[in-house]
């Protein structure tokens, strides 16, 4: 099984809201990782999970709230998001080998609108 | 701050046309990975170099990595409308575990 599920793909949410963004890998992949893409923009590096720890937080606004409840899994908490945070949420997945990240495995996405 | 470039930016050829983009880092990368995105779909890993001077293929795909382990290139010989896609390129810059990603080239074909 080499693929990467997100779930929702669509979420709309109001500034007031908290939602949660799912991702699930069965590749015994034990480095996780949340990017943000906007439209015709490169994928945005946000966090990073290494054995189930955050490793990096590339200064992300607290109103994004990583979790890595186990190696499979990795959700991403939302609370009192603002409209430019609309944006394609990927998760991807990837082995961690010799303290570099090798090739990445990104889910299909979830697409975010905040009004 | 630590930046990878990619030119062009955008590429519209005539089907059977070659296609190439191009990828630097104005510092030494620990590798170099590339990526395709089809239109309203996500990143597909396609290869990774390692090696100064590297060359790699796939089918009609040929990647470079250059020997100062700046640059890199992903040349698409005879397009195909199957090809058409935002090619990105991602570096490991040196020591950091991290990828950065370039602004990425979108490939559209004339079928």
């Amino acid at each position: 099984d080499t693929e990467v599920t997100q779930t929702p793909k669509h979420l709309v949410m109001g500034m007031t809201n908290k939602k949660s963004l799912k991702c699930e890998q069965h590749m015994g992949h034990r480095a996780m990782y949340w990017y943000k893409q906007k439209a015709k923009k490169p994928p945005e590096l946000m966090f990073v999970y290494s054995y189930e720890k955050l490793s990096i937080n590339e200064s992300v606004p607290s109103r994004f709230s990583p979790e890595c409840p186990n190696s499979s899994l990795l959700n991403l908490h939302l609370h009192a998001l603002q409209p430019e945070d609309s944006a394609l949420y990927l998760c991807a997945s990837s082995r961690v080998w010799a303290g570099a990240y090798n090739e990445q495995f990104f889910g299909p996405g979830t697409r975010l609108t905040v009004l | 701050g630590q930046q990878v470039m990619q030119i062009p930016q955008y590429q519209h050829v005539q089907e059977g046309e070659d296609f190439t983009t191009y990828c630097n880092s104005s510092t030494t990368l620990s590798n170099i990975q590339w990526y395709k995105q089809r239109p309203g779909g996500h990143p597909v890993f396609l290869i990774q170099l390692v090696k100064s001077g590297e060359v790699k293929k796939q089918k009609r795909l040929t990647f470079q990595f250059g020997e100062a382990k700046k640059n890199s290139s992903l040349h698409i010989t005879a397009t195909q409308t199957t090809d058409v896609g935002t090619y990105f390129c991602a570096g490991n810059l040196g020591g950091a575990q991290k990828l950065v990603f370039g602004q990425g080239t979108r490939l559209t074909i004339n079928p």
